[in-house]
């Protein structure tokens, strides 16, 4: 029972350079969600999809970009990565009804250097 | 904007209390409320969904209560064991697509 999977668990950057943090979900939820958790603090939503296809900003979507070609996908890339970056970021889906909750990957431990 | 706010931000507990958790929102039209677990390195597990129209919800020894028109919502935790220690998350959905975390309350349970 997978739930919700993210790769890598630990990743550390340069300024500058680029990457993808990948999640997929195995519950066939058609919504998904990527969020930043800074040390000390709640999350904060990045970007979310109701379906594949579908995209939307969250509150701090600046720096990032996603796509959703599938259900079960959507990655998170990182262009240009930048200090303020680092964080860890938590993926998470849900069924299409509203009264359900997210289900939250592991996260993924990004450092900025 | 919707703004969580979580008091206490740490809380120190001996093994056997009863304790309560506070969450405060400042925006009443919400769809839902949800209290969230999270252990130290991991994800974090949904522990009770109240719905607006709900005043509270039930799961073993936790209780959670929600008072939209005060923008209040409380985790009751009853007979705290040491594997209660975690960080507890609120948050709330107001446009039943994206959730408004608060700070969370580092809870740690002395045996």
């Amino acid at each position: 029972n997978a739930g919700v999977t993210q790769t890598p668990k630990f990743r550390i950057l340069k300024i500058g350079q680029s990457m993808t943090l990948q999640c997929t979900q195995d519950m066939n939820h058609n919504y998904m969600y990527w969020y930043r958790q800074d040390p000390g603090m709640g999350l904060k939503l990045i970007y979310y999809s109701v379906g594949a296809g579908i995209t939307d900003k969250g509150e701090v979507p600046n720096g990032y970009n996603v796509s959703r070609s599938t259900t079960e996908d959507f990655p998170l890339r990182l262009e240009l990565a930048a200090p303020s970056q680092t964080s860890v970021y938590f993926c998470a889906s849900r069924t299409d009804y509203s009264n359900q909750p997210q289900h939250f990957g592991d996260g993924t431990r990004l450092s900025i250097l | 904007k919707q703004e969580v706010t979580q008091i206490p931000a740490a809380l120190s507990v001996p093994e056997g209390e009863n304790l309560v958790l506070n969450c405060s929102f400042t925006d009443s039209a919400i769809y839902n409320l949800q209290w969230f677990r999270q252990d130290p390195g991991k994800g974090l597990t949904s522990l009770l969904l109240i719905q607006s129209s709900q005043r509270e919800q039930t799961s073993g020894r936790l209780n959670a209560s929600l008072d939209k028109s005060s923008g209040r919502s409380t985790l009751y935790i009853a007979a705290s064991q040491p594997g209660d220690s975690a960080t507890y998350l609120c948050a709330v959905d107001n446009a039943g697509n994206m959730l408004t975390f608060g700070g969370g309350t580092r809870l740690m349970v002395k045996p």
